[in-house]
């Protein structure tokens, strides 16, 4: 069974500070997607990343994918309210593509 | 377009009821989810359908029955459901498997579900 662990589990912070969230596993994944989740709704995709390596940026927003494509990580730079809510990684299936495994999730609060 | 539709928002249902939940996407799509997602805890995947048929049912009660009527369409068909089935249910579509690279999945904004 394959296992997504984020760190930290729970964030909070002030407006303007940096944050990163990390998403790790002893598995490899054909690739992960990052999701931002608000309460009562759907996870809003953010990024897929695909590579070994990878690297990109979506606004303030920064994701690595792992060498080994086993990890990922979220960077928020200065962080602002808008940002509050659930981050979830969940990781491709190598083997079965149909299926996500995704990770425990970090929800964050930014405040004024 | 990367939009997928979800009816209704909200359902509160008694246990006898029978009811149904409704999904619908626009992106060319061959491969369709249902999720169930309890409070504070990530998804959890019930059926995946693949061109219109049913390719995983993750052992799902039979009181929960996927029909996927055209490659747009996604339904869940409820009935004697359980309070502890009160869940947010979401739905979700990706490329089809067979075209190769990421399958990435787009939720809907999902249908918050309430069994009295």
């Amino acid at each position: 069974t394959q296992l997504l662990e984020q760190s930290p589990q729970f964030l909070s912070i002030q407006e303007g500070e940096n944050l990163t969230v990390y998403c790790n596993s002893s598995s490899v994944f054909s690739s992960l997607q990052w999701y931002r989740q608000e309460p009562g709704e759907g996870p809003v995709l953010l990024v897929t990343v695909v590579t070994g390596g990878e690297v990109k940026k979506l606004k303030r927003l920064t994701f690595q994918f792992g060498d080994a494509r086993k990890d990922s990580s979220l960077h928020i730079t200065a962080a602002q309210p808008g940002d509050t809510g659930l981050y979830l990684c969940a990781g491709e299936d190598t083997g079965t593509a149909s299926k996500l495994t995704f990770g425990t999730g970090t929800r964050l609060q930014v405040t004024l | 377009d990367t939009e997928v539709t979800q009816t209704p928002k909200h359902l509160v249902m008694g246990m006898t009821n029978k009811k149904s939940l409704k999904c619908e996407q626009h992106m060319g799509h061959r491969a369709m989810y249902w999720y169930k997602q309890k409070a504070k805890k990530p998804p959890e995947l019930m059926f995946v359908y693949s061109y219109e048929k049913l390719s995983i049912n993750e052992s799902v009660p039979s009181r929960f029955s996927p029909e996927c009527p055209n490659s747009s369409l996604l339904n869940l068909h409820l009935h004697a459901l359980q309070p502890e089935d009160s869940a947010l249910y979401l739905c979700a579509s990706s490329q089809a498997f067979n075209l190769g690279g990421s399958y990435t999945q787009y939720f809907g904004p999902g249908t918050r579900l309430t069994v009295l």
